[in-house]
């Protein structure tokens, strides 16, 4: 059992370039979020997503989009990287609320 | 809106001695309390959450915490640390019910840096 994988594990960008962080997980769980962890400030929600189909914003979601078109998949992109996207990414999963969340081992990204 | 305030950025102790960990949270509804444990380049793990019912949680690795409604706090304790203690620990807060889809957003903490020293 998988749980909530992402790739690529670690990336660096360069400032103006675009990328996708990628997020599946496989235990059928309506919900899923990214959050990004910077050194000092803990975890901020940047969108999340309740079902296919739905997505909302979270805290910090300027400079990213996210889709969800099936249950597993929850990809985050990043159009016009920017230094302040320098952060590590961490995807997660719940069935309904925060009572059972399952985090990914997380995305180190450096835009320079 | 829910927010959170660990009250202590970092925290030295010495090994076997007790630990407590502070956090205080603010919310204008019912909530959920949580904390997390981070180790160096690792991903976030759960030691303990509070739901409802008893205001003392006890989680693994021998932490526990208590709810504490009327001072809006839910401090960890661990009675003797170990040096593999030594990790990040993110208090986080959800309200317990939401808008769309809301109450599953977790608020987290800025984070309590706790190094044991042998």
């Amino acid at each position: 059992n998988a749980g909530v994988t992402q790739t690529p594990k670690f990336r660096i960008l360069k400032i103006g370039q675009s990328m996708t962080l990628q997020c599946t997980q496989d235990m059928n769980h309506n919900y899923m979020y990214w959050y990004r962890q910077d050194p000092g400030m803990g975890l901020k929600l940047i969108y999340y997503s309740v079902g296919a189909g739905i997505t909302d914003k979270g805290e910090v979601p300027n400079g990213y989009n996210v889709s969800r078109s099936t249950t597993e998949d929850f990809p985050l992109r990043l159009e016009l990287a920017a230094p302040s996207q320098t952060s590590v990414y961490f995807c997660a999963s719940s069935y309904v609320d925060s009572t059972g969340y399952t985090f990914g081992s997380g995305t180190r990204l450096t835009v320079v | 809106a829910q927010s959170v305030t660990q009250l202590d950025s970092q925290v030295p102790v010495f090994e076997e001695a007790p630990v407590e960990l502070r956090c205080n949270y603010s919310s204008s509804v019912s909530v959920y309390l949580f904390w997390y444990v981070q180790y160096p380049n690792q991903g976030l793990q759960l030691l303990l959450k509070y739901l409802s019912g008893s205001t003392l949680v006890k989680g693994i690795n021998g932490f526990e915490a208590e709810f504490n409604k009327s001072q809006t706090s839910f401090h960890l304790r661990k009675p003797s640390v170990h040096i593999s203690d030594t990790a990040e620990y993110f208090c986080a807060v959800s309200a317990t019910v939401g808008y769309g889809g809301s109450q599953g957003n977790l608020i987290f903490g800025k984070g309590t840096k706790l190094s044991v020293k042998p």
